[in-house]
């Protein structure tokens, strides 16, 4: 089981806007580390959207933007195209035993 | 910039899987490398990662059955996983790290297209 989780699906109509909740631990996003989010569109490999929390990676449309708070963090995407239909997972560390790097466990992104 | 993953496929339950991972586009040693896996219907999972030096560090939960590798002459780094189950069935990525160290803050990016390694007799 991952020690980050995710609702596993969010929806939402053509333009609207949805959030992705991912939620840790004292031992991984309350201790700090960063948050960074991929998108897994189907039948291929995953692709940075957000790094370092907040910051979105090269090419990344604005629609997507990243939050984090304490033991939680988000990832908002305005606008909803068909094509972010897709998984969507967040990525940290923990530090828990020897230390991980962990996944959320995912979000499946449904456009209505 | 290309990752590409090869020697998946059929594995014997028990037995062991090795993959390779080849880089291009640029200065292999000039980042560490990690294998990140994907199990039917399931989540990511953080394999491990090698350092530009060989350090390496391991997923506590495959630590005992996993050894990555690297071999910077032919710009490659391997996987190999012993003692193989049905629930070593998956989607093998291999994935570049933001720098030469080894980071708890570290992102993966890019990503090789991944390849299938399928466990079963």
């Amino acid at each position: 089981q991952s020690v980050l989780t995710q609702p596993p699906s969010v929806s939402g109509a053509p333009g609207q806007k949805v959030t992705i909740s991912c939620t840790g631990s004292s031992s991984n996003l309350g201790a700090g580390y960063g948050v960074h989010w991929y998108q897994v569109l189907p039948g291929t490999a995953p692709k940075l959207l957000i790094f370092d929390n907040t910051n979105r990676h090269s090419g990344v449309p604005d629609r997507f933007s990243g939050s984090r708070s304490g033991t939680s963090a988000s990832l908002a995407i305005t606008g909803l195209q068909a094509d972010d239909e897709a998984e969507y997972y967040c990525q940290s560390y923990d530090s828990s035993l020897s230390g991980s790097h962990v996944f959320g466990t995912g979000t499946k992104v449904t456009v209505l | 910039v290309q990752l590409l993953e090869s020697g998946g496929g059929l594995v014997q339950p028990g037995g062991s899987l090795r993959l390779s991972c080849a880089a291009s586009g640029f200065t292999f040693g000039s980042y560490a490398m990690n294998w990140v896996r994907q199990a039917p219907g399931k989540g990511l999972e953080w394999i491990g990662s090698i350092s530009h030096s060989g350090s390496t560090y391991y997923n506590p939960s495959l630590k005992s059955r996993v050894t990555i590798s690297v071999d910077t002459s032919r710009n490659q780094f391997s996987l190999k996983m012993i003692s193989v189950t049905a629930t070593d069935t998956a989607m093998y990525y291999c994935a570049r790290d933001l720098g030469p160290v080894i980071n708890p803050d570290n992102w993966f990016e890019p990503w090789g297209q991944g390849i299938l390694v399928t466990v079963s007799s």
